[in-house]
């Protein structure tokens, strides 16, 4: 199984660009989330879905904007690139919304905003 | 203000010695995740608590859940070199939502 796939897993985007962090996962999975790690902060929630056509804002939404047409895909769009967005991004999904909650993790996207 | 803190954020040990890192939050989550990343990888799951008293092992790591105290253990029994990594515990912001709040993460390094 290809699980959660990222990409790029590398970006360098000047300040005002835009660009779409794409995220996919084959397990038929309804919930999925975007994170940002940051040194000595951990994971932050972004955005997150339970379902195709809903989406729900977490803790850091600002500057972000996400959709989920389909259960496989959940696109991370940044429409004004700025250097507080440098990060690496994390897509994780789980099984449903009931169960134990686990989560299972893309290989995370690197992203500098010059 | 929900937090969830863990410590020590950075802990350097000998091979073969024990060790604990703790996990503290504020919420009233009755479960707990802890998570394994290696430098410049994905979060990889560990173990999931589900219940208060719980406690599971895999090889060297032990967890443990208290929920009355908010307090989650992760137990390192006769390190090994590739046991280094960073650990992460995290929750459910509130029980019957989706958000989950990480911890910052305990960086590990085992030295031979």
């Amino acid at each position: 199984n290809a699980g959660v796939t990222q990409t790029p897993k590398f970006q360098v985007l000047k300040t005002g660009q835009s660009m779409t962090l794409q995220c996919a996962q084959d397990m038929n999975h309804e919930y999925m989330s975007w994170y940002r790690q940051d040194p000595g902060m951990g994971l932050r929630l972004i955005h997150y879905s339970v379902g195709a056509g809903i989406t729900d804002q977490g803790e850091v939404p600002n500057g972000y904007n996400v959709s989920r047409s389909t259960t496989e895909d959940f696109p991370l769009r940044l429409l004004s690139a700025a250097p507080s967005q440098t990060s690496v991004y994390f897509c994780a999904s789980r099984r449903d919304t009931s169960g134990t909650g686990e989560l299972f993790f893309g290989e995370g996207s690197r992203l500098t905003v010059l | 203000e929900l937090k969830v803190e863990q410590n020590p954020l950075f802990l350097s040990m000998q091979e073969g010695k024990n060790y604990t890192i703790y996990c503290n939050y504020s919420t009233t989550s009755d479960r707990l995740y802890w998570y394994r990343q290696d430098p410049g990888k994905s979060l990889e799951s560990l173990f999931v608590l589900l219940s208060n008293g719980a406690v599971k092992q895999e090889g060297r790591l032990m967890a443990s859940l208290d929920t009355k105290a908010r307090l989650s253990t992760l137990h390192i029994t006769a390190a090994v070199h590739d046991l280094s990594a960073t650990y992460f515990c995290a929750l459910l912001r509130e029980s019957g939502t989706y958000k989950y709040i990480f911890g910052t993460g305990t960086r590990l390094k085992v030295l031979a």
